[in-house]
């Protein structure tokens, strides 16, 4: 398996514009989680789902943010419209909740570096 | 409410020396508990976790960490520090969410480790 796969790696936008960050699970795993990560806040969950239903989407800052699943395999976050302070590093996690040799790890990508101007 | 702690923001070690980096639970029930490793431009990796079993937990790149119960803490180790071991280091809780049934991590917020040659 590659993983989990983030795309674009980078992305620099301009104030006001939307934002679309791209996440594909691990197969197999049933948990998806949203994070968002600076300097100054840290590790923040944003946002996890389950089966595909969000399940905690406490930590999503404001109605800007929002987040998909579709399917098993893919995941969306969307900041509409963006703002200098959306400013960040945005990883995906998967992890199974299913007895097994990895069972409950999280597995992260890459990371989407973030840059709003 | 299931949290860690993570008392150090940074640690320097000299390498070939032991390192510790610390990490205190508060959860109700027993603890899952996590470490991993995030290098600079690079998602989080899964080190090693506790479930049950054997106090003192072994995993990659010669880590081990020690459950102690009475203390509440989960104490990553690592005998022989090399250079390469230079990152940030976050330990994890596992909260299970009674109303949905299903679990998110906690995470603490990180203890930068600095391996001096």
């Amino acid at each position: 398996d590659a993983g989990v796969i983030q795309s674009p790696r980078h992305e620099v936008t301009e104030m006001g514009q939307e934002v679309t960050l791209r996440c594909k699970p691990i197969s197999g795993h049933d948990y998806l989680f949203w994070y968002r990560q600076t300097m100054m806040r840290g590790l923040e969950l944003l946002i996890y789902f389950n089966n595909n239903v969000p399940i905690d989407d406490s930590g999503m800052p404001e109605d800007r943010f929002s987040a998909k699943m579709p399917n098993a395999s893919f995941s969306t976050l969307k900041i509409q419209p963006s703002e200098p302070r959306d400013s960040a590093v945005y990883f995906c996690a998967s992890s199974s909740g299913l007895a097994g040799v990895s069972y409950n790890e999280q597995f992260f990508g890459p990371g989407t570096r973030l840059t709003v101007l | 409410a299931q949290s860690v702690a993570q008392p150090e923001d940074q640690v320097n070690v000299a390498e070939g020396n032991p390192l510790t980096v610390k990490c205190t639970y508060s959860v109700s029930g027993n603890p899952y508990l996590f470490w991993y490793v995030q290098y600079p431009n690079r998602g989080l990796q899964f080190l090693l976790k506790y479930i049950t079993g054997d106090n003192l937990v072994k995993g990659s790149y010669g880590f081990e960490a020690e459950f102690n119960k009475s203390q509440t803490s989960f104490h990553l180790k690592k005998p022989s520090a090399l250079v390469s071991d230079s990152a940030l280091y976050f330990c994890a809780v596992r909260d299970m969410v009674a109303t949905s049934g299903t679990y998110k991590y906690i995470f603490g917020t990180g203890t930068r480790l600095k391996v001096l040659a």
